[in-house]
């Protein structure tokens, strides 16, 4: 089972920031934090992982709390082709099952 | 990111024939690959779990016999779909660990399997 939540579908502006939240109130001291995104038809895209500092790369920032119980996504400047369904997924690298399980996702709908 | 390929794209097959999905890893070495299935408006489900050189781990309530894994080099495993059913009908999807820092996984584009 997937032991994040994330709400079902956001909408965002194009141009603003897109601020995507997700809970994993029970993550363990080994466990990453990943986000994948999956546009209509396609394969899931890597966005970004961290596992308790905040990180950036050329497509997206992670704000991960410092409990580390909930993170936020963030698309700085979103564009028409961000929309898609966001995973957030936690996943232990060392030792533990390497497989990521996806749940819901979130569907962000970036409008014009 | 590193690039993982899947071949075919789409694929039409007629019940009780099987069908072969392909899936490599271009640019990287992957001791394992996974499998997923996703039928639509739903999310991914983890099919199995394909290490190179042995045999396949199978998720609960996933028949190994009737879905095929071979895991023969470090680009390339393979999903046979035995005597598929319309019911197999389903966007089939691979994924390969790349062994890094953050031992990302990486997906290929998908395939597409109609079984008429």
């Amino acid at each position: 089972d997937a032991k994040t939540t994330q709400p079902t579908s956001m909408d965002c502006a194009e141009g603003r920031a897109a601020n995507l939240p997700c809970n994993h109130s029970t993550i363990s001291g080994n466990e990453y934090v990943y986000w994948y995104r999956q546009i209509h038809s396609q394969g899931p895209q890597y966005i970004i992982h961290g596992l308790k500092n905040n990180e950036t790369n050329e497509m997206a920032s992670l704000i991960i709390t410092e409990d580390r119980k909930s993170s936020t996504l963030i698309l700085p400047h979103a564009t028409l082709r961000d929309t898609a369904v966001y995973y957030c997924i936690v996943r232990d690298t060392q030792g533990g099952s390497e497989k990521l399980v996806f749940g819901k996702g979130t569907k962000l709908t970036v409008n014009p | 990111g590193a690039v993982v390929s899947q071949h075919p794209s789409r694929v039409i097959c007629k019940s009780g024939t099987s069908v072969k999905i392909e899936c490599r890893s271009l640019d990287f070495q992957a001791t394992t690959m996974f499998w997923y299935r996703q039928f639509p408006k739903q999310s991914l489900m983890l099919m199995a779990t394909s290490n190179e050189g042995s045999k396949a781990t199978y998720e609960q309530g996933v028949e190994k016999d009737k879905f095929l894994i071979n895991h023969a080099s470090l680009t390339l495993s393979t999903l046979t779909v035995t005597s598929a059913h319309p019911e197999d009908s389903s966007f089939y999807i691979c994924s390969a660990l790349q062994a890094n820092a953050g031992n990302t996984i990486y997906f290929g584009e998908g395939s597409w399997l109609t079984v008429v």
